[in-house]
């Protein structure tokens, strides 16, 4: 069945560092990556997606690569800031009605 | 505009009880689905339905059972909760396939099973 692993399940930077967050995912005819931030207590919501006709995506400070040959994809936040911790989840959908969701990732940000 | 409600927010039943979870959506989304949601383990699918009168088996739909009977309401049931049902659920709900579009999430089910 469909997979999407997760690395790493936690990660910690210093404010202002770079952060990466990679998954890959099993399904060949997935063609839709959408990033969801988690805060404590909160729901998931939506943050930067990428489609498979696109490589690259940035919104600001984060931005979305896409490798569909290696069947990876990657999540990179600039700059962070305390407010970025949070947990992050990759996900994968278009090769059937599901969206498989990776493990995810706890982001700290130190300040 | 409320988005995606869930109910009840926290729960906690015996072992053997059942229980409804109820999901309402205002977005007119046609797709809805519930995840649990457990340490380690992200958000894994239990059932989904791709509009009014459909459901189908995610990945993990033992247990559960679901019903779609209105466009707007997804209903998750426990027939007789087992402490492996511990968890968080979320329900959620897109207009379209989720591939195309985003999915909304409600705030999460705290259910313990004791």
């Amino acid at each position: 069945g469909e997979n999407v692993e997760q690395h790493p399940s936690t990660l910690s930077v210093q404010e202002g560092d770079s952060a990466v967050i990679k998954c890959t995912y099993s399904d060949s005819a997935s063609n839709y990556f959408p990033w969801y931030k988690q805060e404590l207590g909160k729901r998931p919501q939506l943050i930067i997606d990428i489609r498979s006709n696109v490589g690259e995506k940035k919104d600001q400070r984060i931005a979305v690569t896409l490798n569909k040959t290696a069947k990876h994809f990657s999540l990179h936040i600039t700059e962070t800031q305390p407010e970025d911790s949070a947990v992050y989840f990759c996900a994968a959908g278009g090769g059937t009605d599901k969206l498989i969701f990776g493990t995810g990732t706890r982001l700290q940000v130190f300040p | 505009n409320a988005g995606v409600t869930q109910t009840p927010k926290f729960r906690v039943l015996k072992t053997g009880q059942s229980m409804t979870l109820l999901c309402a959506q205002d977005m007119n989304h046609e797709y809805m689905y519930w995840y649990r949601q457990d340490p380690g383990m992200g958000l894994r699918l239990i059932h989904y339905s791709v509009g009014e009168g459909t459901t189908a088996k995610g990945e993990v739909p033992d247990g559960y059972n679901v019903s779609r009977l209105k466009k707007q309401n997804f209903l998750l049931g426990l027939e007789s909760a087992a402490p492996s049902q511990t968890s968080v659920y979320f329900c959620a709900s897109s207009y379209y396939q989720v591939m195309n579009t985003e999915a909304f999430f409600g705030q999460g089910t705290r259910l313990t099973v004791v």
